[in-house]
């Protein structure tokens, strides 16, 4: 089954500890893509990769990292969160531009 | 880079009724254009998409218009039904080329509940 999927779905964590958010996708997909999505503000990307070691900011990157080492992956990583990031998080990944989007099932984050 | 628009932030229809949602894009070189609809607590998923050489999709009961002059395009859902209820998205992308390229702008979503 086609399929972009995220870990964890649940988290909550404190001030400062580090975090990373897994996805995975088995579609051979280039493009992938971070979101988080808040009330009001619909989704906003993170970050973007367009190919295996090709990496670039989107629009709300501070605060996160991203590493694209192999293309059915591309984690996010939270060095030092704050509570300002708590949000709902969105992987998605697709085959091109101007073709579908798939999105993961999202992780909802909490951070004190 | 891109801007997107989209109103009203919230819609209530009456079951059967049409619902019309509209965005607005800032630049004109942008070429494809995907409506995305979010069940709540599900993940976004598309339901239609336009390219800047067309300038009307239908699916069914859903279609899209584009307006290339005046940089706004709309979806409109007719005979709505209760399965309709949900958070729909537009977003606007520049094509290869542009600074932006692979990016989808999207827009801040519209709840449209559908009253039986």
């Amino acid at each position: 089954e086609a399929q972009v999927t995220q870990n964890p779905r649940y988290l909550i964590t404190v001030t400062g500890k580090k975090l990373t958010v897994t996805c995975s996708q088995n579609m051979n997909h280039e493009y992938m893509s971070w979101y988080r999505q808040d009330p009001g503000l619909g989704l906003r990307q993170i970050y973007y990769s367009m190919n295996v070691e090709v990496t670039d900011k989107g629009d709300v990157p501070e605060g996160y990292k991203v590493s694209r080492k192999e293309k059915r992956n591309f984690p996010l990583i939270l060095e030092s969160p704050s509570p300002n990031q708590t949000s709902l998080y969105f992987c998605a990944s697709r085959r091109d531009t101007t073709y579908e989007q798939y999105f993961g099932p999202g992780t909802r984050l909490t951070v004190t | 880079g891109e801007n997107v628009e989209q109103h009203p932030s919230t819609l209530s229809v009456q079951e059967g009724d049409s619902a019309v949602i509209k965005c607005t894009y800032s630049d004109s070189a942008s070429n494809y254009f995907p409506w995305y609809k979010q069940e709540l607590g599900k993940r976004p998923q598309l339901i239609i998409d336009i390219r800047s050489n067309v300038g009307e999709k239908k699916d069914q009961r859903i279609a899209v218009t584009l307006n290339k002059t005046a940089k706004h395009f709309s979806l409109h859902i007719t005979e709505t039904q209760p399965e309709d209820s949900a958070v729909y998205f537009c977003a606007a992308e520049l094509p290869l080329g542009t600074d932006s390229w692979g990016k989808l702008q999207f827009g801040a979503g519209t709840q449209v509940v559908v009253t039986p």
